[in-house]
């Protein structure tokens, strides 16, 4: 069956330093694959989206690569500052179809 | 905001309850989703509706009844749930013919009592 694993389900960091976010799948092949941001009690925002023929993709502080072959997504955040703390989710999907399949998400946490 | 609104935002009800969540949106969009998000679980995706007619039912029990009247709002009806139906109850919207992401709501955090 699909399958999305985010690699730690909190990760601490110190303010200004760059943080990595890993996300894995299997038994899929995704069309693109989107990264969001959740604050407690709200709802996913969106962040990114990469396509499966594009490498890297860059929004200001943020950067998403984007491996077929190894099955993986990478997410940093450079600089980072306190207000970056939050759950971060990584969704794929495929052309044609309506489903984002989402992972169980990254906890984030910046310490000052 | 992200131009999706739901209400109420938090529900308490028991177990004979009938209550229905409510989701609107006016981004253009032509497609709508229901997502349940449980502690330590990836969200789960409900129920998918395209120009009003529902396309994805992902095995949902029948407590749970969706209704799309048109493609600006979406309904959840809920009715002799369970505890473990406890969680929080997404609403999302995009462009469902595009490679492209959803717009989410803020979500109704649902308790069954």
């Amino acid at each position: 069956s699909q399958k999305i694993e985010q690699n730690s389900e909190a990760l601490n960091i110190q303010e200004g330093k760059t943080a990595t976010l890993t996300c894995n799948y299997t038994n899929y092949s995704p069309a693109y694959l989107q990264w969001y941001r959740q604050d407690p009690g709200r709802g996913p925002v969106f962040l990114l989206l990469i396509r499966e023929n594009e490498k890297e993709k860059r929004k200001e502080r943020l950067k998403v690569t984007f491996d077929t072959t190894l099955k993986q997504s990478l997410f940093h955040i450079t600089a980072s500052q306190p207000a970056d703390s939050a759950t971060y989710l990584c969704a794929l999907g495929q052309s044609g179809t309506y489903k984002y399949i989402f992972g169980t998400g990254t906890r984030l946490k910046v310490l000052a | 905001e992200t131009g999706v609104t739901q209400t109420p935002r938090h529900l308490v009800m028991g177990m004979t309850n009938k209550k229905s969540l409510k989701c609107e949106q006016h981004l253009g969009h032509n497609a709508m989703y229901w997502y349940k998000q449980s502690a330590k679980k990836p969200l789960e995706l409900m129920f998918v509706y395209s120009l009003e007619e529902r396309v994805e039912n992902n095995s949902v029990p029948s407590r749970f009844s969706p209704e799309c009247p048109n493609s600006s709002h979406l309904f959840l009806h809920l009715h002799t749930l369970q505890p473990e139906d406890s969680a929080l109850y997404l609403c999302a919207s995009s462009h469902g013919d595009r490679v492209t992401e959803a717009f989410f709501g803020q979500g109704t955090r649902l308790t069954v009592v």
